[in-house]
């Protein structure tokens, strides 16, 4: 199965709003509310910012939210902050206990 | 305080093998599925494999089924990946992650992770 398909970049002054695509298909994002977005900072290991495609955990910001539209699912990172600079990973239960990734999306605050 | 620490990692020549480890505390081991999540150079994230709590369930992804093993310890709260037949294509920092809740390896989100161990492979 193919990666899901995220832009490369995005970008958004403090203050700002900005949304992340992850297209997939019907075998995954279409046919599952299981959707996660991590957050990786250079170096870091990944934080899970969203589950079961709009869920935050504990402690995350609620300036994130997640959300989708039959094969693609977005992230909102609103009222950006210097913080939310980081690459941004959308994954996707794909059937049969497979789990897919996007390629990544790296976010600028400009 | 809930944490993963992975080891194992190295240099290895094309062919060879290896065997990372992932150290777990600060949580009921047993209970939860874990899973290998990878990232080779520069490039996106790669989810590997996968092992429900009991150890009696593994998933593997398809561009590691067959050279790659799976298995944990419950009683030394360790969980451990075994690669055989490396090729320059693994090449990757390898994490080590929890799932959010109890279960089996049905993915509900990898809530903890370990900082990563490096494996190189070289032709």
């Amino acid at each position: 199965q193919s990666a899901l398909t995220q832009p490369p970049s995005a970008s958004g002054s403090p203050g700002q709003s900005v949304t992340i695509s992850c297209t997939g298909t019907s075998s995954d994002v279409g046919a599952y509310n299981y959707v996660f977005w991590y957050q990786q900072h250079p170096g870091k290991a990944p934080k899970l910012m969203i589950y079961e495609v709009n869920k935050r955990p504990s402690g995350v910001p609620d300036r994130f939210s997640g959300s989708k539209s039959g094969s693609t699912a977005s992230l909102t990172v609103s009222g950006l902050q210097a913080e939310d600079e980081a690459d941004y990973y959308c994954s996707s239960y794909a059937g049969s206990n497979n789990l897919l990734f996007g390629g990544g999306t790296k976010l600028t605050v400009l | 305080e809930v944490q993963l620490l992975e080891s194992g990692g190295g240099l290895v020549q094309t062919g060879g093998s290896l065997r990372l480890s992932c150290a777990a505390s600060g949580f009921t081991f047993s209970i939860y599925a874990m899973r290998w999540v990878r990232q080779a150079p520069g490039k996106g994230l790669e989810w590997v494999s996968a092992i429900s709590g009991s150890g009696f369930s593994t998933d593997y992804a398809d561009s590691v089924k067959g050279r790659f093993t799976i298995s944990r310890d419950n009683s030394k709260n360790t969980l451990y990946l075994q690669m055989n037949s490396l090729t320059v294509e693994d090449t990757a920092v390898y994490y080590c992650a929890k799932d959010r809740q109890p279960g089996t390896t049905f993915p509900y989100g990898m809530d903890v992770w370990g900082q990563g161990t490096t494996v190189t492979v070289s032709s």
